[in-house]
């Protein structure tokens, strides 16, 4: 299995609504990474777990709250968002943290903020 | 920080030609280059990827230059196919830490049959 399940494929919330992606690997990776996409750009790292503890935090907004409750498992929760957090939100994994080795993604949720 | 440049942004060839794609880094301490593809609306796969340690590496029509020494590499496909029409990404990793890839902005390719 080489695969990062995502759900849900998409999402459409409002400003004032609680909302939580959710993100399942079972590959035995023990690093596990939230991605913010907008349009014809490239990936902006969010989150980064490692070993289930918050490694790397790239000074997001505290409307988006990672939670990370096993090794499998990655949910991000949202609430009080703006119409510019309307963007692809990609999950990726990797085997270590610590070492080179590829980063697995999942298909996103495509998030919609009115 | 790392920081990746990748160029083109946009890159339009007919089907049987090949296309080039380079990147530059800047961390010489960054010793893992993967490249991804994104076909509209899906995840970024990684394609192909070389380490510091090996100058080139083949796959079919897919491989990949590194040269170390000026510190970029670059992503070469011969007789594109319009199914290689995509964005590609190049990224490099700082080594020494975590595997964070740095991203370069994208290259779309597309593939006129």
């Amino acid at each position: 299995d080489t695969e990062v399940t995502q759900t849900p494929k998409h999402l459409v919330m409002g400003m004032t609504n609680k909302k939580s992606l959710k993100c399942e690997q079972h590959m035995g990776h023990r690093a596990m990474y939230w991605y913010k996409q907008k349009a014809k750009k490239p990936p902006e790292l969010m989150f980064v777990y490692s070993y289930e503890k918050l490694s790397i935090n790239e000074s997001v907004p505290s409307r988006f709250s990672p939670e990370c409750p096993n090794s499998s498992l990655l949910n991000l929760h949202l609430h009080a968002l703006q119409p510019e957090d309307s963007a692809l939100y990609l999950c990726a994994s990797s085997q270590d943290a610590g070492m080179n080795t590829e980063a697995f993604f999942g298909q996103g949720t495509r998030l919609t903020v009115v | 920080g790392e920081n990746v440049e990748q160029h083109p942004s946009t890159l339009s060839v007919q089907e049987g030609d090949s296309a080039v794609i380079k990147c530059t880094y800047s961390d010489s301490a960054s010793n893992y280059f993967p490249w991804y593809k994104q076909e509209l609306g899906k995840r970024p796969q990684l394609i192909i990827d070389i380490r510091s340690n090996v100058g080139e590496k083949k796959d079919q029509r897919i491989a990949v230059t590194l040269n170390k020494t000026a510190k970029h590499f670059s992503l070469h496909i011969t007789e594109t196919q319009p199914e290689d029409s995509a964005v590609y990404f190049c990224a490099a990793t700082e080594a020494g830490g975590s595997y964070i890839p740095t991203f370069g902005r994208g290259t779309s390719l597309i593939v006129h049959p």
